[in-house]
């Protein structure tokens, strides 16, 4: 079965820290792997996806298939990273995403 | 730019309430996609539907069901609201082949 670990709730850091939010995946097939961010009183939107391998706001995510990992980092933390994040897993061609409990950020001044 | 809008944006019922939660979308997704968020468990897929009159059962789909006549309205259907369907719920579509989704704003529904 598909599941999708993000074993911190909560996650503090100070304003120009490193920041690095863990996901762990279990899946047998080739994964789709997603971090979508839900900030203040926005929509959940779309930061990121492993295929594009892209950096999006600094952030970026790399696919660790031996540790089945897709954790989020970010070099230098800004206030406006504050959010809930939330790690997800889609099945290879498939409509389904899988979401992970959520993590919600805050950056301290 | 996608806009998908969800009928309200706080929603406050009885139990054994019928409770209708309307979402539409103006992009012509074939995907489209219900949710509720409860703190410390994520998104939980409740139903989604491929297509017009297609659906499918989500994870959660106990106590739920939906509606697709129209290709741009997905509807979810509390037959009789208990107090732990109170929850944030949220509505998603989506392009068939595309992989982002685009969430509604969500709607609260408090069950008392």
């Amino acid at each position: 079965a598909q599941r999708v670990t993000q074993p911190e709730k909560l996650l503090s850091v100070f304003k120009g820290a490193p920041v690095e939010l863990k996901c762990n995946y279990s899946y047998s097939g080739s994964p789709e792997l997603f971090w979508y961010v839900q900030y203040s009183r926005q929509r959940l939107q779309l930061l990121l996806r492993h295929i594009s391998r892209e950096s999006i706001k600094g952030f970026t995510a790399d696919l660790n298939k031996g540790e089945t990992s897709f954790h989020l980092k970010k070099p230098f933390a800004q206030e406006e990273d504050s959010a809930m994040y939330y790690c997800a897993l889609g099945k290879q061609g498939a409509q389904k995403l899988v979401f992970g409990q959520g993590t919600r950020l805050t950056i301290n001044p | 730019d996608v806009k998908v809008t969800q009928s309200s944006r706080y929603l406050v019922k009885r139990t054994g309430e019928k409770v209708f939660l309307e979402c539409v979308q103006d992009m012509d997704h074939e995907n489209m996609f219900w949710y509720r968020q409860d703190p410390g468990l994520g998104l939980r897929l409740i139903y989604f539907s491929y297509d017009v009159k297609m659906k499918e059962k989500g994870d959660i789909p106990e106590g739920y069901s939906v509606s697709r006549e129209k290709k741009e309205r997905f509807s979810l259907i509390l037959e009789s609201a208990s107090t732990n369907q109170t929850s944030m719920y949220l509505c998603a579509s989506r392009l068939a082949g595309v992989d982002e989704q685009f969430f509604g704003p969500g709607t609260r529904l408090t069950v008392l």
